[in-house]
């Protein structure tokens, strides 16, 4: 299985701060990378497919960059809805497998 | 919009098996694959296995043996059946769709919880 490693498992910010966020593979996965959004009692959120690529209305201050074994998620400047745990996935190969998460909090 | 709705018992004895059923709303389930992932309270999203609309599966090892899917075209659903579950699988399951292009979850249910308890 590839294992998937966020860092750090949570990180405290402000309003407006840039929040940089890591995601680790165990062994290359091209691009085939997805990063999720997740508020308390709700279901995750598609922000980013193929490590970079936006999904439609998600706002332009998330982006997502990298491809092989290291990638990260950006939020240039935290917004109040935005306080949330995130989570990494990456889609090479079965069995699909999930970050242990970055909770993004005050 | 494509909506999921997961149904399902509220509760499940320890050895009994769990089963869930989501209906989509405002796609065909044709010509995708559907997927089911779950969350342990606190905890961390897991794969359970993906069905195509024509019934084809993939299943997570660490559950195979348990795990059965199936989808029902006609009523628009698609469907989990864990066997022999334990306190261990009490989570958060949630159902959702697989992008076409690529094996992330676009659309997602809002999840149902189930707790197994005797």
């Amino acid at each position: 299985d590839i294992q998937m490693t966020q860092s750090p498992s949570s990180v405290s910010a402000s309003i407006g701060d840039r929040v940089t966020i890591t995601c680790r593979a165990s062994q290359g996965i091209n691009t085939w990378l997805a990063w999720y959004q997740q508020k308390p009692g709700q279901a995750p959120k598609l922000l980013i497919s193929a490590a970079s690529s936006l999904q439609s209305g998600v706002p332009s201050r998330f982006s997502g960059s990298g491809s092989g074994t290291d990638f990260t998620l950006t939020i240039s400047s935290l917004q109040p809805e935005d306080f949330a745990t995130y989570y990494c996935q990456q889609a090479e190969s079965f069995p699909l497998t999930f970050g242990g998460g970055t909770k993004v909090e005050v | 919009q494509v909506q999921l709705q997961e149904s399902g018992p509220g509760l499940v004895k320890p050895s009994e098996t769990l089963s869930l059923t989501c209906t989509v709303f405002g796609d065909s389930i044709s010509n995708y694959y559907w997927g089911w992932i779950r969350q342990s309270p606190g905890k961390g999203l897991e794969w359970i296995g993906h069905i195509y609309s024509s019934g084809s599966t993939n299943y997570n090892p660490s559950l195979w043996n348990r795990v059965t899917m199936s989808v029902a075209r006609s009523k628009n659903q698609f469907s989990l059946k864990l066997s022999s579950v334990t306190a261990a699988d009490t989570a958060i399951y949630y159902c959702a769709r697989v992008s076409r292009y690529i094996r992330v979850f676009d659309f997602w249910g809002q999840g149902i919880l189930v707790p197994v308890s005797p």
